[in-house]
């Protein structure tokens, strides 16, 4: 996804806060879109946040949105091993597909 | 309540032949799109199915095509198999219309398809 970055990868200890950040293009997209994808599985819907809204807060989940900048962060609390995945922003240009970012592979170190 | 069904979930073709993958959505959603995810990359939005028509298409050339059935399921048939056809290729399944219900997308575990 081209129109989508985020950086490749992000190492934290368990128990801190992992901060991952995405830079998206298309100020038309009226939905952000978090997903988790585990080894070898399909994509689990984590969270999503509608772009008049600048915060969403999930339990250990806490989605930052700055449409100026158009930059969009997910941040997970209390990072546990069973958070290492692989984590994908994703944005909705139009009502009919979804526009993925390459991923941030998040390790969680004991 | 079974979530998006994908089947099967490996595949492996040789260069040249064709494929047909499948996709049962999520019951009570009536639209299915599908996804190319080559390794180390996020998914590329391929087409997307409603009553049984295509409504969109992403950037993929003609050997890929699709059905939807009257039961919303959905095939992905990829005619005349590259190499580079080999990928994770995902189903997601929605609502149409507007409202918060139709904002949600779930996934598939996927088909792994192998060209060789």
């Amino acid at each position: 996804g081209e129109d989508v970055e985020q950086s490749l990868f992000l190492s934290v200890r368990e128990g801190d806060s992992s901060v991952i950040n995405c830079t998206y293009t298309d100020s038309s997209s009226t939905y952000l879109y978090w997903y988790k994808q585990e080894p070898g599985a399909g994509l689990q819907l984590l969270t999503y946040i509608f772009s008049n809204m600048d915060m969403k807060q999930d339990q250990r989940l806490t989605v930052l949105l700055n449409k100026k900048d158009k930059h969009l962060s997910l941040r997970i609390a209390d990072t546990q091993t069973g958070d290492s995945a692989i984590y994908f922003c994703a944005e909705r240009p139009s009502a009919r597909q979804l526009t993925f970012g390459s991923g941030t592979q998040l390790t969680v170190l004991p | 309540d079974a979530g998006v069904t994908q089947s099967p979930t490996h595949l492996i073709k040789t260069r040249g032949q064709q494929v047909t993958l499948r996709c049962s959505p999520k019951s009570g959603h009536d639209t299915v799109s599908w996804y190319q995810q080559a390794l180390g990359q996020g998914p590329q939005f391929i087409f997307q199915y409603y009553e049984e028509e295509e409504r969109q298409r992403g950037n993929f050339p003609d050997r890929f095509s699709g059905h939807q059935f009257p039961n919303y399921s959905s095939e992905l048939n990829v005619n005349a198999l590259l190499l580079g056809d080999s990928a994770l290729y995902l189903c997601a399944s929605s609502l149409s219309g507007t409202g918060t219900r139709a904002t949600e997308a779930f996934f598939g575990q996927g088909t792994r398809l192998t060209v060789v």
